[in-house]
């Protein structure tokens, strides 16, 4: 079963607008990972924060982390039409032996 | 760098055939390679862990003579899909890890997906 939810599922702004991702989980883990995914295609890894950090930066994204929460966002600034895609959060959980479990996914749609 | 490929990017066939995937690691190695499958508008579901030179590890529900993995080596898996009926029709998404190094944490790289269509 899915560790991870993801909210909302769909997401809809204006071009320049900031988008706000929400990941929760259920176990300890080792890592939280963000994945984008443009429509039927692969995915591309964003950014990983490891279980003892609490914020990462990577150019116009923020990660956030609070394990007593277990939960995670993700913060995309500034926001442009080429950043509609799917945003997938996944986790490395300490029992997992290296496989991650993925969350639902979030439909991003920038509006130029 | 960090690249994955997949081939083939998309394939159709008729039910009762069977349909190899080839998932590759163009410029790291890695012993550990998964497989997941998608359906439209849904997340990744691990399907099996592939690990170079061993057998692979199926998740629960999962038939293992179904969907055969070979890892023969560290830049190589395959998923054979055998004897496709239309519900094997998916998306589906292979990911390496790269030999552990200092300072990485299990990052994983995805390939671009195979989309299989049975007839």
């Amino acid at each position: 079963s899915q560790q991870g939810e993801e909210d909302p599922q769909a997401l809809s702004i204006q071009e320049g607008e900031n988008a706000t991702m929400n990941c929760s989980y259920k176990t300890s883990i080792n890592n939280l990972q963000w994945y984008r995914q443009n429509s039927g295609r692969g995915l591309v890894h964003l950014i990983l924060i490891r279980s003892n950090e609490r914020e990462k930066h990577s150019g116009r994204l923020r990660v956030t982390l609070d394990t007593s929460k277990k939960s995670s966002s993700l913060l995309i600034t500034a926001s442009r039409a080429a950043d509609t895609a799917s945003y997938f959060c996944a986790t490395d959980a300490e029992t997992s032996g290296s496989r991650l479990t993925f969350g639902e996914g979030t439909q991003l749609t920038v509006n130029p | 760098g960090a690249v994955v490929s997949q081939h083939p990017s998309r394939v159709i066939c008729k039910s009762g055939t069977s349909v190899k995937i080839e998932c590759r690691s163009l410029d790291f190695q890695a012993t550990t390679m998964f497989w997941y499958r998608q359906f439209p508008k849904k997340s990744l579901m691990l399907m099996a862990t592939s690990n170079e030179g061993s057998k692979a590890t199926y998740e629960q529900g999962v038939e293992k003579d179904k969907f055969l993995i070979n890892h023969a080596s560290l830049t190589l898996s395959t998923l054979t899909v055998t004897s496709a009926h239309p519900e094997d029709s998916s998306f589906y998404i292979c990911s390496a890890k790269p030999l552990p190094t200092s300072g990485t944490y299990n990052e994983q790289f995805f390939g671009p997906g195979t989309r299989l269509t049975v007839l």
